[in-house]
């Protein structure tokens, strides 16, 4: 059964700063989807990046980037030049051909003014 | 933004009470799921729906009820509520592919419940 991991359950960073969220997954599957999701405080979860599996090219929306390594099983998110609206809950998500559809427990990220 | 609703976003209830909780969707998906997911921790699907007339138990078992009845709207109905029952409830809707990795989910905004 495929599992997913985010070890850091909180981060923080300063603001205008990088920070590196971690995820690492575990499948035996050879194409699937994986997904960063934002859940800011009482707020909607929106879908900040996504990835496909078969693409070997790291998936980058605008301050927000991924590094895929996909023997390791590792997906990590980048986020550059932090913001105070950058403050959220993010999870890791794994998406498998079956439909299958398994989140991790999720990093608070706190931003620093 | 995705179009994804749900109503109410909170709700204070009895034990015991009847409730249900609203979905729409106005994207066309077949897809559409119900999460369970408690302050701060990781989100449980609880049922899930592939269209009309579809409905399925998702990994985590809840007492909660769902129906298709239309592709946009899939309602969630706790018939006797508990204060066990208090927590958020999401909902999401994504296309469906036959074969295939398959689509983003969309998330509605939540509905937050608590039972006293």
């Amino acid at each position: 059964a495929q599992t997913v991991t985010q070890s850091q359950p909180e981060m923080s960073v300063q603001e205008a700063e990088t920070v590196t969220l971690s995820c690492t997954y575990d499948t035996s599957e050879s194409d699937y989807y994986l997904f960063w999701y934002k859940q800011p405080p009482s707020r909607q979860m929106i879908l900040v990046i996504r990835q496909e599996a078969y693409k070997q090219q790291n998936a980058t929306e605008n301050r927000f980037s991924v590094n895929f390594q996909k023997a390791a099983k590792s997906f990590s998110l980048k986020i550059s030049d932090s913001q105070l609206g950058d403050a959220a809950m993010y999870f890791c998500a794994y998406r498998s051909w079956d439909d299958k559809i398994i989140f991790g427990k999720g990093t608070r990220l706190h931003i620093l003014p | 933004e995705a179009d994804i609703y749900q109503t109410p976003r909170y709700l204070v209830i009895g034990t015991g009470k009847k409730i249900t909780l609203e979905c729409s969707q106005t994207m066309g998906h077949d897809k559409m799921y119900w999460y369970q997911q408690d302050p701060g921790m990781e989100l449980h699907l609880i049922h899930y729906s592939y269209g009309v007339n579809s409905t399925e138990k998702g990994d985590l078992s809840s007492e909660s009820t769902v129906s298709r009845i239309r592709t946009e709207h899939f309602p969630l109905t706790l018939e006797s509520a508990r204060p066990s029952h208090t927590s958020q409830y999401l909902c999401a809707s994504s296309e469906y592919r036959i074969r295939g990795p398959q689509e983003t989910q969309y998330f509605g905004p939540g509905t937050r419940l608590l039972v006293l």
